[in-house]
């Protein structure tokens, strides 16, 4: 089984401070993606890498950072933490394959910024 | 990627089937059909997807239709575990290509 796990489930900061979320997959996938979710708003893909030490954004990566300097691992960086951040995130993780790619999620981190 | 259209809410009795209908009418012809859940508070798990035949596994089965503009997901012998949100999400294959979730379909199993 794909196991993707993800550092905190539950996490508390402040405004301003520096946060990091790390994703490790144990199954050697090249594709990595962090996504957060809001109620009424699904699921939003912040940034993606396709390989070590590659990054694309997704559909909203302002304000985050991602770093990937091993296959298996993959942070997301909040350089400046701020409320409108408090979400549930998610890491997901994919075989690079050409059709019916499938992406496995981990439990996700519930992040609150006070 | 194709938009889907799915009921907000369903109730199904323990031990009978579930049927979760979605519809995506403007799917082409390389688009898949993928159904995720989300047990609350955790994060979405992979059920099925296929693109035009029916899939079975050992979680669910996949019925599309033969024009391709709706699918039925069927969980054949509902238990509580499965109280959860259902996601149909129509996507291009191409990998890396991320998976758009709507508000799915909040499938309550009642004992």
């Amino acid at each position: 089984d794909v196991k993707v796990t993800q550092s905190s489930r539950y996490l508390v900061k402040r405004t301003g401070e520096k946060v990091f979320l790390e994703c490790v997959q144990d199954m050697d996938h090249e594709n990595m993606f962090w996504y957060r979710q809001d109620p009424g708003l699904g699921l939003r893909l912040i940034y993606f890498s396709y390989d070590v030490k590659m990054k694309e954004k997704g559909d909203i990566p302002e304000g985050y950072s991602v770093s990937r300097e091993k296959k298996e691992r993959f942070s997301l960086i909040l350089e400046s933490a701020s409320t409108n951040q408090t979400s549930m995130y998610l890491c997901a993780s994919s075989l690079l394959r050409g059709v019916g790619e499938t992406q496995y999620f981990g439990p996700g981190t519930r992040l609150l910024v006070l | 990627d194709a938009k889907t259209t799915q009921p907000t809410s369903m109730d199904c009795a323990e031990g009978r089937a579930a049927n979760l209908p979605c519809n995506h009418s403007t799917i082409s012809g390389n688009e898949y059909v993928y159904w995720y859940r989300q047990i609350h508070s955790q994060g979405p798990q992979y059920i099925i997807h296929g693109l035009k035949n029916n899939e079975t596994n050992e979680m669910a089965s996949l019925i599309i239709t033969e024009d391709r503009k709706s699918s039925t997901l069927i969980l054949p012998h509902a238990t509580l575990r499965d109280t959860a949100v259902y996601y149909c999400i129509v996507r291009v294959a191409i990998s890396g290509n991320q998976f758009y979730f709507g508000t799915g379909t909040s499938l309550t199993v009642i004992p």
